[in-house]
């Protein structure tokens, strides 16, 4: 069975450039995360799809973020424009079910560095 | 809402020594918990889950977790460290809402194993 695929692995910008996240979820899986890790921190939740509808976006800036799941499948996360605090790994995660029980399995993630 | 608090955020052991991190929650209602590894430059891998049911959780490359209600702990254990377990590893909490199920980590604990 195929994992969570994320692309880029790395990106490197300048601040006030945009900047976007690809993730493909486990097939199957009908529910989507998008977590930013902070250096020496732990993974912090961004937003929760549930198929293509936002289920959580509490925690998500929504002033310079915005996150979409076309079709229930493939998600794409925009940085615009980026800050420098905003240098993090991105980690995608999907779950069969959307219960707290359920294991999230996890992408590789994206390092990205805005300089 | 719930909280994870990891005490310790770098622990070093001799190979073949015992492993002990902890990892202590808070939640107003009953919690799931997890531990998850992050190896350099990938995404979280799960080690072990509690939901309901036995206290004592195994899980994989001999690691086993005890959930405490009394003490709101879920330390993390190996009897044997190996090299290959010097990693980063989070504990999380996740509790099932309306709005869906978040997981909520703990900073991280970082193992180095010596030779």
């Amino acid at each position: 069975e195929a994992g969570v695929a994320q692309s880029p692995r790395y990106k490197i910008i300048e601040k006030r450039q945009s900047v976007a996240f690809w993730c493909n979820p486990i097939s199957g899986h009908a529910t989507l995360y998008w977590y930013q890790q902070i250096l020496g921190q732990g993974p912090k939740l961004l937003i929760q799809f549930q198929n293509n509808g936002v289920v959580d976006d509490s925690q998500l800036p929504k002033d310079r973020f915005s996150a979409e799941r076309l079709k229930g499948v493939d998600s794409t996360l925009k940085i615009q424009p980026a800050k420098l605090e905003d240098s993090a790994v991105y980690l995608c995660a999907s779950s069969s079910l959307a219960g707290g029980r359920n294991e999230q399995f996890f992408g590789p993630g994206t390092r990205l560095t805005v300089l | 809402a719930q909280s994870v608090t990891q005490l310790g955020s770098h622990v070093s052991v001799s190979e073949g020594a015992l492993v002990l991190l902890r990892c202590n929650y808070s939640s107003s209602v009953p919690p799931y918990l997890f531990w998850y590894v992050q190896y350099p430059n990938q995404g979280l891998q799960l080690l072990l889950k509690y939901t309901t049911g036995a206290t004592l959780v195994k899980g994989i490359n001999g690691f086993e977790a005890e959930f405490k209600k009394s003490e709101t702990s879920f330390h993390l254990t190996k009897p044997s460290a190996h090299m290959s377990d010097a990693a980063e590893y989070f504990c999380a909490v996740s509790v099932f809402e309306t709005s869906g199920s978040r997981l909520t980590f703990g900073e991280g604990t970082q193992l180095t194993v010596n030779p």
